[in-house]
This record gives structure tokens, C-alpha cells and sequence, in this order.
């Protein structure tokens, strides 16, 4: 196992492109997370999944934003629109286990630049 | 909305010289975990330390928590060029892992 895998790395699509970034986690991490990160920021809670379910989604994602984890392995984050402000690295994650908050291991993470 | 805020925002030394960042955060927690991220890069799961634990040490690094004052520190000791990165506390008050805005540590050789 290489760890959680991210594709593409880097995407430039115009404003008002749909785009979907893959992310692969870790086999048999039960919980799989998504973040954007801007430049000088921390990353930013978009949404998570224990399997397959999508537990939470943040307030800050509008409904331009979509991720779906099928039979609760690779999961998909599709922005519809790109808008110039949805510029910035998406990081998927994953983690162990069912109970309390543990070590979460990253992707390299998918740079968007929205022209 | 961040739940942690790191202090200072950037903090640059000397190789050889220790360097300590602090997290503070608003929620009860289960556990703290501080994360590096070198340039353009993924991050990386440093430590994580469980509300009921004080200090925790992996090899050049201390965190130490107090949860009455729902504050932590990461002191990296005999710091290296190689430390250069931005550091990150993430909680899980809020029932998911949140992420402060970081510390970036400079080491100058």
C-alpha cells in the first residue's frame, strides 16, 4: 500500500468548467475526508465520509460542490461551475477505525487553478 | 470556521536552536494532533495527544496539553534545515478533525 493516492495533481480548467478530482484512500480506512487549502491558510473542513455515508458537509461548500464515496472505497469531488474563488489545493485523507479522531494520513493533494 | 489558531504565524531560527509554536482552540476534545507540511505538499501526522495526557515526546519533539487553559505547545528541539515547514494543530471538538492556520517555521543554517 503506497498510501492515499490523489488524481489529477494539478488541474487548470476554465471558470464555468465542471471538474472531479479522484482520491484513493488507504485500504480499509473506514473514514475518508476532503479539505481545501489556500495559500498561507490551514486546510479547510469541505466534508467526510465513514464508508460510505457522508456524515457532514461544511457550510462553506455551496451547491456548485458534490462528493460521493461509492461502496465506501476511492470517493470523488466534482465542482460544477468553477468559479475563479475555487482556486486552491483539494486534500483527501483518510483515517482508521470507527471511534475517536485518529491519525489522518494525506494525499499530495490536487492543485486547482480556475482561468 | 478554524477551531485552532497557532501563535506565532511564522517564526524563523537559527540550525541548532529549539523552537516552540502553541495552539490554542475554543471546544472540549478528545485529542490534539499537529501535522507538518512542507511546500506544495500533503501533510504529515507528527503526534497526536489524548485529552487525558499532559506531555508527549517522539524523538525531538514535545507537546504538551493543558485543557483548562485549551492550549497546547510543540517544541522541536536542536532544530535542523530540514524542519523548514508549516506546522499545524487539528482538533476534533466540532466531531470532525479541524485544522488552525499554522505556524511557518523557518530554520536558517
Amino acid at each position: 500500500d503506497t498510501g492515499v493516492s490523489q488524481d489529477p495533481r494539478h488541474k487548470i480548467t476554465k471558470r464555468g468548467q465542471n471538474v472531479t478530482f479522484r482520491c484513493d484512500p488507504i485500504s480499509e480506512h473506514n473514514r475518508l475526508y476532503w479539505y481545501r487549502q489556500t495559500l498561507g491558510q490551514g486546510p479547510e473542513f469541505l466534508t467526510y465520509f465513514q464508508n460510505e455515508a457522508q456524515l457532514e458537509k461544511s457550510r462553506l461548500l455551496s451547491d456548485r460542490f458534490s462528493a460521493e464515496r461509492p461502496k465506501g472505497s476511492f470517493s470523488t469531488l466534482e465542482i460544477q461551475r468553477t468559479e475563479q474563488g475555487d482556486s486552491a489545493m483539494y486534500l483527501c485523507a483518510s483515517s482508521p477505525g470507527t471511534g475517536g479522531w485518529t491519525e489522518a494520513f494525506f494525499g499530495q493533494g490536487t492543485r486547482l487553478t480556475v482561468v | 470556521s478554524q477551531q485552532g489558531e497557532e501563535d506565532p504565524q511564522a517564526l524563523s531560527i537559527q540550525e541548532g536552536e529549539n523552537a516552540t509554536m502553541n495552539c490554542s482552540y475554543k471546544t472540549s476534545i478528545n485529542n490534539l494532533q499537529w501535522y507538518r507540511q512542507n511546500s506544495g505538499r500533503g501533510l504529515v501526522h507528527l503526534i497526536l495527544i489524548r485529552s487525558n495526557e499532559r506531555e508527549k515526546h517522539s524523538g525531538r519533539l514535545r507537546v504538551t496539553l493543558d485543557t483548562s487553559k485549551k492550549s497546547s505547545s510543540l517544541l522541536i528541539t536542536a532544530s535542523r534545515a530540514a524542519d523548514t515547514a508549516s506546522y499545524f494543530c487539528a482538533t476534533d471538538g466540532a466531531q470532525k478533525l479541524v485544522f488552525g492556520q499554522g505556524t511557518r517555521l523557518t530554520i536558517n543554517p
